[in-house]
């Protein structure tokens, strides 16, 4: 079955580490997506991609870099981290543009010490 | 830009009905979806609505009227597994995926 893999699960950082993200999924998805989940925040786009070569900025992309090489990996990278980007972080890919439900990877909690 | 408008929560008893009201502004619109997210899982999808309507899927059932830019989500014969949060979400301007804050469902027996 096709599916949606992030890694690692859990990870513990210190302040100005830079950090990556995996995210990897196998539905051939052109359409993929980062958010972070904050409580009271609901989940916030960080960064996304509709397809090889293409990246764009969400509504929360500062101190956040992705690249898109191959259809299947859309890596999130902290260039610095930071402790206001302590979260729970989860990659989406979707089939189309319109109406396509997102399918979401099980989530990378991050702490930043 | 975008923006919802969900309750933070709402509570109902087992057996019960519930609705989960959701209203939006977006520049332009493709489409409102639903999903569920158990505490330390992953959002899965639920439902959507493209047309103005009521769109049934088992216990659960979702609503759009595009004029007032609304929603909602209604459960029925609430079980104790549906106590969990339910995010609304909209496709506008660039086709971007914008979450709502989410509403935490307590089910009580």
């Amino acid at each position: 079955d096709a599916e949606i893999t992030q890694s690692p699960r859990h990870k513990i950082t210190e302040t100005g580490r830079q950090v990556t993200l995996a995210c990897h999924q196998t539905w051939n998805h052109n359409n993929m997506f980062w958010y972070r989940q904050d409580l009271g925040h609901g989940l916030r786009l960080i960064h996304y991609s509709y397809g090889v070569q293409d990246t764009n900025k969400g509504e929360v992309s500062d101190g956040y870099s992705v690249s898109r090489s191959n259809t299947e990996d859309l890596p999130l990278t902290l260039e610095s981290a930071a402790s206001s980007q302590t979260s729970v972080y989860f990659c989406a890919s979707s089939e189309g543009q319109y109406n396509s439900p997102l399918h979401f990877g099980n989530g990378t909690r991050l702490t930043v010490t | 830009g975008q923006s919802l408008e969900q309750p933070s929560e709402v509570t109902a008893v087992e057996g019960a009905i519930v609705q989960i009201n959701c209203t939006y502004q977006t520049s332009g619109f493709y489409g409102l979806s639903w999903y569920q997210q158990h505490d330390g899982g992953a959002p899965t999808f639920l439902s959507y609505n493209a047309l103005d309507g009521l769109e049934e899927t088992g216990r659960f059932s979702s609503f759009l009227s595009r004029s007032d830019s609304y929603g909602y989500l209604l459960l029925q014969e609430l079980q104790m597994k549906d106590s969990a949060s339910y995010f609304c979400a909209v496709r506008g301007g660039s086709y971007i995926p914008t979450f709502g804050r989410g509403t935490s469902l307590i089910v009580h027996p």
